[in-house]
C-alpha cells in the first residue's frame, strides 16, 4: 500500500468554483502533514501546512482527520492562477524529516 | 537570490556517461535530498542526508551516488548514465523544526 494516495484528477473547474480534494496516508505515525503546489515543470512549493485542528490561509482550508487517516484541502473562489497540481505529503514520525509525496492531483480552472 | 539552486538546469547527455548534478543551498539547513520526477509516478526519494557526515539511501538509489561535500552543497552523480534515467531532478532542503521541505527549481537530465 503506497504512504500517501490522492485522486490524480484532473479537476477542470469555472472560475469561482469551490473544489475540494482528498488524501489518505497508510502510517498512523505520520506527524506532520501539507499541502505543495506544483506548476508545469517547475518545483514543488509548500503551500500550507495542515494542523490536527484545521487551518486556513485565505481561499485555501485544510483539515486532518487522525482516526480515518485523512486529509483535506478545500479551495473557494477558484481563480485561473489556482491552476496546478496540489501534492499530499506526509512526515511519517519515526524518520522525521524525511517526506511521502503522494502523486499529486491537477486542476484546472477555465474562465 | 534563490535560495537553493541547482546545476545545470538543463543536461543532454548520452548512454554510459557520468555526469554530476549540484545542489547549493544558503538556507543554513542540515537536511538535504534528492528526487527524481517521472510523469505519473510523483516524487521518488534517491538519497537524503541529515547532515555532512550521514548519507542514506531512498527508494530508489541503484544507478546513484551523493557526495555532501558541506552543509550547503550536495550533489548526485550518475556513474553510467542510462535511457531511463531521464527525469526532472530536484534537491530540496528541510528544516528540522517544522520539517518541510524547500526545493530548488530542478535539473531536466536527457539519457540518449
Amino acid at each position: 500500500r503506497k504512504e500517501v494516495e490522492q485522486d490524480p484528477g484532473p479537476f477542470n473547474v469555472p472560475e469561482g468554483a469551490t473544489v475540494a480534494f482528498n488524501c489518505t496516508y497508510s502510517n498512523s505515525a505520520s506527524q506532520s502533514f501539507f499541502w505543495y503546489r506544483q506548476d508545469c515543470r517547475k518545483e514543488p512549493k509548500l503551500l500550507m501546512s495542515v494542523y490536527s485542528s484545521g487551518n486556513e490561509d485565505g481561499r485555501f482550508t485544510a483539515q486532518l482527520n487522525r482516526a480515518s487517516q485523512y486529509i483535506s484541502l478545500l479551495i473557494r473562489d477558484s481563480k485561473l492562477s489556482d491552476s496546478a497540481t496540489y501534492l499530499c505529503v506526509v512526515n511519517r514520525g519515526s524518520t522525521l524529516g524525511r517526506l511521502y509525496f503522494g502523486r499529486g492531483t491537477q486542476l484546472t480552472v477555465w474562465p | 537570490d534563490a535560495d537553493v539552486t541547482q546545476t545545470p538546469r538543463n543536461r543532454i547527455t548520452k548512454t554510459g556517461k557520468r555526469i554530476m548534478l549540484e545542489c547549493s543551498q544558503t538556507k543554513g539547513h542540515d537536511r538535504m535530498y534528492w528526487y527524481r520526477q517521472d510523469p505519473g509516478l510523483g516524487l521518488r526519494l534517491i538519497y537524503y542526508s541529515f547532515d555532512v557526515k550521514d548519507i542514506n539511501k531512498g527508494e530508489i538509489s541503484d544507478g546513484y551516488s551523493v557526495s555532501r561535500q558541506a552543509q550547503a552543497k550536495f550533489s548526485l552523480s550518475l556513474e553510467s548514465a542510462i535511457p531511463n534515467q531521464t527525469a526532472l531532478y530536484f534537491c530540496a532542503t528541510s528544516d528540522v523544526g517544522t520539517g518541510e521541505q524547500y526545493f530548488g527549481p530542478g535539473t531536466r537530465l536527457t539519457v540518449t
